[in-house]
């Protein structure tokens, strides 16, 4: 079955970089989208971006624009979202999450499945 | 951008009572609307996309209908398993995906 392996729990101090993995499997790693989305403490899903793991091109979300670099490893099947700059409120659980749809289709589906989330803390 | 939002953002019903919750968005999406639930400490699930098509395996008590600008999801006989918070995303209007704020569901 198709599943998504995140990297553990992190502990950065503000200003650092922070780089997420997420190890997949039982999918053809270059046929779908991964989408990285966060969620802070009590508050809501909120999208980051997707790599083209065939091309390695990328879409981010314009509020991470210059912050976050999505990238991929095709002989592991792993995608890779890092963080620069870090704040105080980047504290979040950040998933990954592959898209439904081939990437053949070029259209953006719904998610299904997601990682396990991996906890950041951004503290001094 | 398009942006998404839900009402109410809380409820509270008994078991067994119909619930609907509504998500909005501020152009018309066609039929480009998920839902997902998400459990406390949890990961979102997916349960319903292309606004009314549910995922396998998801209770025949969820169900989805909508299309263009306003959409509605139901919990047809509420179950205390529902407790949770549910989220609309809209996807394939590119880019970005947008996700509603979020509709937490609890029993009375």
């Amino acid at each position: 079955q198709v599943q998504l392996v995140q990297s553990g729990a992190e502990v950065k101090e503000p200003g650092a970089s922070v780089k997420v993995s997420c190890k997949t499997s039982g999918y053809t790693f270059t046929g779908y989208y991964m989408h990285w989305v966060r969620q802070a403490p009590g508050q809501g899903l909120e999208w980051m971006g997707r790599i083209n793991p065939h091309s390695g091109g990328t879409v981010y979300a314009q509020k991470f624009q210059g912050r976050v670099t999505m990238t991929r490893d095709t002989s592991i099947s792993t995608a890779h979202m890092e963080l620069s700059s870090l704040r105080s409120d980047d504290t979040a659980v950040y998933y990954c999450a592959r898209d439904t749809l081939p990437i053949v289709v070029l259209l953006d589906g719904w998610f299904d499945p997601w990682g396990q989330g991996t906890l950041l803390t951004v503290s001094s | 951008d398009i942006q998404m939002t839900q009402s109410p953002s809380s409820l509270s019903a008994s078991v067994g009572d119909r619930v609907t919750i509504s998500c909005r968005a501020s152009q018309g999406i066609s039929n480009y609307l998920a839902w997902y639930q998400q459990k406390p400490g949890k990961v979102p699930k997916l349960l319903i996309y292309a606004a009314s098509t549910l995922q396998s395996g998801v209770p025949s008590r969820f169900s989805g209908s909508g299309s263009g600008t306003d959409f509605t999801l139901t919990i047809s006989s509420l179950q205390p398993e529902d407790v949770a918070t549910y989220y609309c995303q809209k996807y394939n209007s590119a880019p970005p995906i947008t996700f509603g704020p979020g509709t937490k569901v609890d029993i009375k």
